[in-house]
């Protein structure tokens, strides 16, 4: 099955600074990476996702870039906020994720200090 | 759409005793997944069905744990006999397989505390 490994456990950033988190996937058939915010009791949101056959996608603040070759896939956070503070999961799956599920990576805690 | 119910949001219980998790998925999604998240091990995928029928177990523990889902809009996950380290948040998440984004929606989570 699937393997993710993320990067790093935990990232402190100034406010203002931007955070990067990388994770990489093991299965070469996975064509679908979403990265999902989940702050402190709640939820897992989806933040932003991209598929296999898009190299970066931006959103606002925040980017995602994948390398297939390499099975890597990184977010970027640009300009954090306090609000920016959270645990951060990538994921990856191979049919979309909304037929078989997401296998996750074990996250990032963001801290962003004033 | 109320989103995601999970019921009971806290449930604290002895070992040994049974616990039975609810999940009421949005209306019209066709997938459902339960996951576990613990500080070591993250969220792990349990369990998913598509169309009320149970795909895939094979992130089940074990066979105190089984998972049920009588119609499209309810679904159950128990634990008997109950163990300290099932102790967790259980999530469930629903989707809708046609999706073109594949976005899985979160309940809240149930907090389950084993003594």
């Amino acid at each position: 099955g699937e393997n993710v490994e993320q990067h790093p456990s935990t990232l402190s950033v100034q406010e203002g600074d931007s955070a990067v988190i990388k994770c990489t996937y093991s299965d070469s058939a996975s064509n679908y990476f979403p990265w999902y915010k989940q702050e402190l009791g709640k939820r897992p949101q989806l933040i932003i996702d991209i598929r296999s056959n898009v190299g970066e996608k931006k959103d606002q603040r925040i980017a995602v870039t994948l390398n297939k070759t390499a099975k890597h896939f990184s977010l970027h956070i640009t300009e954090t906020q306090p609000e920016d503070s959270a645990v951060y999961f990538c994921a990856a799956s191979y049919s979309g994720g909304g037929a078989d599920g997401l296998t996750f990576g074990k996250g990032t805690h963001l801290i962003i200090q004033p | 759409d109320a989103g995601v119910i999970q019921s009971p949001r806290h449930e604290v219980t002895e070992m040994g005793q049974e616990v039975t998790l609810r999940c009421k998925p949005i209306s019209g999604h066709n997938s459902l997944f339960w996951y576990r998240q613990t500080m070591m091990r993250g969220l792990e995928l349990l369990i998913y069905f598509n169309n009320n029928v149970p795909i895939d177990d094979s992130g089940m523990p074990e066979d105190r744990f089984s998972a049920k889902m009588p119609n499209a809009s309810f679904s159950t996950l128990k634990i008997q006999p109950s163990e300290p380290r099932d102790s967790a948040v259980y999530f469930c998440a629903s989707s809708s397989s046609g999706s073109l984004t594949g976005e899985l929606f979160f309940g809240e989570g149930s907090r389950l505390t084993v003594l």
